[in-house]
């Protein structure tokens, strides 16, 4: 158990709908990552928070938007949902950052949240 | 941006015998290099990291080796045990500014036979 959680494990829905996922870090961490791991395209990184703020992008669709919260969890919000959106989504955090990537820059993944889109 | 390859996607050794994984990457600034193992609908778990100022580590029956002139590192795991069958990820990252955006390597599937 890596201390961080996702909620919820898994999720079924249809086409063109919204949803959001959830994410509790690991006491004391600041940084909170969201992945999305599909068959085709590995894991992605999506999207960067550091207590509060975004500092880092990937490959996030327009359609996806996330926010850390003042007490660090984290949600992802999926909207107009399409059936290649399936699939797990990690969300990892890690204690903060250094400039010279020290050992609090180790990313702890979370259970993750499988989205089926039907 | 960064981009890193992997290889094999898939690697069959004997119970007992070594298992070599191996990646590129193609940002000379990456400074920090996971390795993660993940089991069947299972998180990603870190077994192994290293920054680059340094060019290998060791932690019991797994090592990593960097090079950072061939912009290549990889994963050795000695005497193998059934448990170690799973997929492994490589990944490079350049934190610094407050970012760190890990770029994952397409995963290798180990496969130890008994």
């Amino acid at each position: 158990d890596s201390g961080v959680t996702q909620t919820p494990k898994h999720l079924i829905t249809a086409t063109g709908q919204r949803v959001t996922l959830r994410c509790s870090p690991r006491s004391g961490d600041l940084s909170v990552y969201w992945y999305q791991q599909s068959l085709d395209q590995g894991l992605q990184f999506l999207i960067q928070y550091y207590n509060g703020e975004e500092r880092a992008k990937g490959n996030i669709l327009e359609r996806f938007s996330a926010q850390q919260f003042p007490d660090l969890h984290s949600e992802l919000n999926l909207s107009s949902l399409e059936l290649g959106d399936s699939a797990l989504y990690f969300c990892a955090s890690s204690v903060s950052l250094s400039g010279g990537a020290s050992v609090r820059d180790t990313q702890y993944f979370g259970p993750g949240t499988r989205l089926t889109v039907l | 941006g960064e981009n890193v390859e992997q290889h094999p996607s898939t690697l069959s050794v004997q119970e007992g015998d070594s298992a070599v994984i191996k990646c590129t990457y193609s940002d000379s600034a990456s400074n920090y290099f996971p390795w993660y193992k993940q089991e069947l609908g299972k998180r990603p778990q870190l077994i192994i990291d290293i920054r680059s100022n340094v060019g290998e580590k060791k932690d019991q029956r797994i090592a990593v080796t960097l090079n950072k002139t061939a912009k290549h590192f990889s994963l050795h795991i000695t005497e193998t045990q059934p448990e170690d069958s799973a997929v492994y990820f490589c990944a490079a990252s350049m934190t610094g500014r407050g970012a760190q955006k890990l770029v994952f390597g397409q995963g290798t599937r180990l496969t130890i036979n008994p």
